[in-house]
């Protein structure tokens, strides 16, 4: 089955900096790529996805790119607000009907 | 729309108890799930319903049951409760399975001693 790795488990920025989500992923077959956001108390929720007939994808201060050769693919925030602070999770295909979820980021965005 | 919903949010068990933790939807959803969360390990599949009547496990079933006798419902059973199932439980409904958009309940926070 599919294998996703996650990297780094934590991540503090300041706000305003960039930060930077990788995943790896094993099955060359797997062709949609999802990010979840997970807030305090709460389950996760979508909040960008990349199939794998795009290299990116932008929405408004998020972006993800996918490296099909290297099998990983990132999620990138730009200006980072105090409202990013969250888990962040990446996941891949797990056979019809699954998802393989990496272990999560927790991002802190610094005042 | 309520969305995903799940009861209760707390629920601490003693060792052997059994109990059931409720989930429902009001989107119509043909699949539905189940994870756990616990530290360092993301969201690991319990087990999965992909229509009313069919049910399936994930990469953790082991001391879990299910039903779906409703598009609307899928309660998960846990038989006699031990320790090892202290975690965060989270129902997750999905219209197209195949696009993988899921939608995530607020969680269950269970605690076994």
């Amino acid at each position: 089955g599919e294998n996703v790795e996650q990297h780094p488990s934590t991540l503090s920025v300041q706000e305003g900096d960039s930060a930077v989500i990788k995943c790896t992923y094993s099955d060359s077959a797997s062709n949609y790529f999802p990010w979840y956001k997970q807030e305090l108390g709460k389950g996760p929720q979508l909040i960008i996805d990349i199939r794998s007939n795009v290299g990116e994808k932008k929405d408004q201060r998020i972006a993800v790119t996918l490296n099909k050769t290297a099998k990983h693919f990132s999620l990138h925030i730009t200006e980072t607000q105090p409202e990013d602070s969250a888990v962040y999770f990446c996941a891949a295909p797990r056979g019809d009907y699954k998802l393989s979820f990496g272990a999560g980021t927790t991002v802190t965005v610094r005042a | 729309n309520a969305g995903v919903t799940q009861t209760p949010k707390f629920q601490v068990l003693k060792t052997g108890q059994s109990m059931t933790l409720q989930c429902a939807q009001d989107m119509n959803h043909e699949y539905m799930s189940w994870y756990r969360q616990d530290p360092g390990m993301g969201l690991r599949l319990i087990h999965y319903s992909v229509g009313a009547g069919i049910t399936d496990q994930g990469e953790v079933p082991n001391g879990y049951n299910v039903s779906r006798s409703t598009t609307e419902d899928f309660p998960l059973r846990l038989l006699s409760a031990a320790p090892s199932q202290t975690s965060v439980y989270f129902c997750a409904s999905s219209s197209d399975p195949e696009s993988y958009e899921q939608y995530f309940g607020p969680g269950t926070r269970l605690t076994v001693t």
